[in-house]
């Protein structure tokens, strides 16, 4: 079965790099994409982005110039940073698989930006 | 990019009743539709794609339909298990979400 799990640090302070992990588990991740969706409170979603079965990415125009999405297939992981976050970033951070839609996500992580 | 006007904000229905869920997209999608289920305190769960396929393992009830810029999801019988917040999201361009709809038990 496929799954995925998120890990890094809850607490980021504003100016500094949000960095989180998601390990997957029962499928190669140099099949299909996988991404990066953040949920605010107050419910909002946004797709941050990509990174395809060949390690090409695609991003979120918004996020354009503070985004990067990385792998490791060796360790079947995929990363995201963040750079210079706000408190407006603050969210719950999920990693997913697409193939058509989003068919398998994490459990999620809570990223709080604060001083 | 592409809006996505999702309505009703929230929703208070009856057990055995059934639901109507819509979205309104900016532009032609062209059926690049996606519906998901979020539990409070668990991650999103897919229920129908491209507009209007089952994903594995939803239950029959659950259908969508649609097309151009107007989609909707259903649920008949409408169970207490169902109790939960919906979200549309295309993926015809860089992907976008609905504000989602809360539904809860009357």
């Amino acid at each position: 079965e496929v799954q995925l799990q998120e890990s890094g640090p809850g607490l980021v302070k504003p100016s500094q790099s949000l960095s989180l992990t998601c390990s997957v588990t029962g499928y190669s991740i140099t099949s299909n994409y996988w991404g990066w969706i953040r949920k605010f409170p107050g419910n909002k979603m946004e797709w941050m982005g990509y990174i395809s079965y060949s390690g090409s990415t695609s991003y979120n125009p918004s996020l354009k110039s503070r985004i990067s999405i990385t792998r490791d297939t060796s360790k079947n992981q995929f990363f995201l940073q963040l750079n210079s976050v706000t408190t407006e970033d603050t969210a719950t951070y999920y990693c997913a698989r697409r193939r058509v839609a989003l068919d398998y996500w994490g459990q999620g992580v809570m990223v709080t930006v604060s001083s | 990019d592409i809006r996505m006007t999702q309505s009703p904000a929230s929703l208070s229905a009856s057990l055995g009743e059934t639901v109507n869920i819509e979205c309104l997209a900016s532009e032609d999608i062209y059926s690049d539709l996606a519906w998901y289920q979020q539990k409070p305190g668990k991650s999103p769960q897919l229920l129908i794609y491209n507009a209007n396929s089952l994903q594995n393992g939803v239950p029959s009830r659950f259908s969508g339909s649609g097309s151009g810029t107007q989609y909707s999801l259903k649920i008949n019988s409408l169970q207490s298990e169902d109790v939960a917040t919906y979200f549309c999201q295309q993926y015809n361009n860089y992907p976008t979400f609905g504000a989602g709809t809360k539904l809860e038990l009357k």
